[in-house]
């Protein structure tokens, strides 16, 4: 199946600051998703976005198919974007969604 | 809306109990899943169900089966756990298979097996 590698692992940010998560992924994919879980578990769909460029308030996501790697920006970071983002990728093969291992971010008031 | 609901929210069995996790959306969805997640790592794929009558395995099915019950409802059945099976299982749903939905999940169920 298709290798999907998150950085970085973990993630500390003060209020107010700005970050950028980075997804690659092995070979190439008809979807690419960017989800945030909470701190109480529940899974969020924030992007769908299998190329180009998206934004939905402070947060972006860019995906170059062609280089096999995505980020998702975060701008002016607030304590509630604490958790867990993860990326998944859609094989053209099978349709099957590959999880990356995610991105822990912590953000202190 | 509901959305996607999992029953129940938390589970603990004993080695060798059977149980069967409930998932329901209202969405119309033609596709659900069930995947696991452990610590450390990103969900894994259980088994889905492309359409209503159709299932098929996925990246980790062994000691799982499903039931595609109809359009709404998707069950996982773990017929003798084991303490590997420990792991919080989510449920999702999407419009169709076909690459170009996004998934929608269930709030999960947090199951020990001792």
């Amino acid at each position: 199946g298709i290798q999907v590698e998150q950085s970085p692992p973990d993630l500390i940010l003060q209020e107010g600051a700005n970050s950028t998560l980075r997804c690659n992924f092995s070979d190439s994919v008809n979807n690419l998703q960017w989800f945030h879980q909470n701190p109480w578990g529940q899974l969020i769909n924030l992007f769908y976005i299998p190329s180009g460029t998206k934004q939905n308030g402070r947060l972006s996501a860019t995906t170059v198919a062609t280089e096999r790697y995505s980020l998702l920006y975060i701008s002016s970071s607030q304590t509630t974007d604490s958790g867990v983002y993860f990326c998944a990728v859609e094989s053209p093969n099978d349709y099957k969604l590959s999880f990356g291992a995610g991105t822990t971010v912590t953000v202190r008031a | 809306n509901a959305g996607v609901t999992q029953t129940p929210k938390f589970q603990v069995l004993k080695t060798g109990q059977s149980m069967t996790l409930q998932c329901a959306q209202d969405m119309n969805h033609n596709s659900m899943y069930w995947y696991r997640q452990d610590p450390g790592m990103g969900l894994r794929l259980i088994y889905y169900s492309a359409s209503e009558g159709t299932t098929d395995k996925g990246e980790v099915p062994n000691g799982y089966n499903v039931s595609r019950l109809n359009k709404r409802e998707f069950s996982l059945r773990l017929e003798s756990a084991a303490p590997s099976q420990t792991s919080v299982y989510f449920c999702a749903s999407s419009e169709a298979w076909t690459g170009k939905d996004t998934q929608y999940f269930g709030p999960g169920t947090r199951l020990t097996v001792l």
